[in-house]
């Protein structure tokens, strides 16, 4: 079976763009995380949706979004980018939403520089 | 507020010899607790959980957790390292119950596990 899906592998922007990260979530799998992992440091949560509905909220700027679509695969849209941004962006599905008979699955991550 | 402490930034073991990974944690309510491992340039692999009953969880590739109540800690064990278990290691803890973020994961720093031949 495909793992957890995410793309691009790696992606480079400039300060005050935009960008669109996706991801395709285990077959069967409804939840789906999103984290930001900065260099040296421990993942981050963003996201998490759960049946295309917000299931959680980290702390970050409103200029991070994110949706779920009917056949459960995700997108993270960030606005205004800052050097800040940069970092490798993990997706995680879990057929569950709350970790307790369900494990998170990671894919590779999108590596996201922004220069 | 949920949390984990890795103390060690990094832990060096000879293949074959046991190994330790640290990790203390803070939590409201019972404590949910898991471990990742994490290749070079790759995401993060489930290593194995804690949510209740026993106190040795065991998970893949031969590793195992003891969770320790009064010390509230939950450390990485491994009989007989091998070379191929170098790697950057993350404990995580659930988020809080009764919160809109329970299924989030608040992960440690990380610990750099270098195993030598």
């Amino acid at each position: 079976d495909a793992g957890v899906t995410q793309s691009p592998t790696h992606l480079i922007k400039t300060r005050g763009q935009h960008v669109t990260l996706r991801c395709s979530p285990i077959s069967g799998h409804k939840s789906v995380s999103w984290y930001q992992q900065v260099l040296g440091q421990g993942p981050q949560f963003i996201f998490q949706y759960y049946e295309k509905e917000e299931r959680g909220r980290g702390n970050f700027p409103d200029r991070f979004s994110a949706r779920q679509f009917p056949n459960y695969s995700s997108e993270l849209n960030v606005n205004a980018l800052l050097l800040g941004d940069s970092a490798l962006y993990l997706c995680a599905s879990s057929q569950e939403g709350g970790q307790v008979n369900s494990p998170l699955h990671f894919g590779n991550g999108t590596r996201l520089t922004v220069t | 507020a949920q949390s984990v402490a890795q103390p060690e930034d990094q832990v060096n073991v000879a293949e074959g010899n046991p190994l330790t990974v640290k990790c203390t944690y803070s939590v409201s309510g019972n404590p949910y607790l898991f471990w990742y491992v994490q290749y070079p340039n790759r995401g993060l692999q489930f290593l194995l959980k804690y949510i209740t009953g026993d106190n040795l969880v065991k998970g893949s590739y031969g590793f195992e957790a003891e969770f320790n109540k009064s010390q509230t800690s939950f450390h990485l064990k491994k009989p007989s390292a091998l070379v191929s278990d170098s790697a950057l290691y993350f404990c995580a803890v659930r988020g809080p119950h009764g919160s809109s973020n329970t299924g989030k994961l608040i992960f440690g720093q990380g610990t750099t596990l270098q195993v030598k031949p």
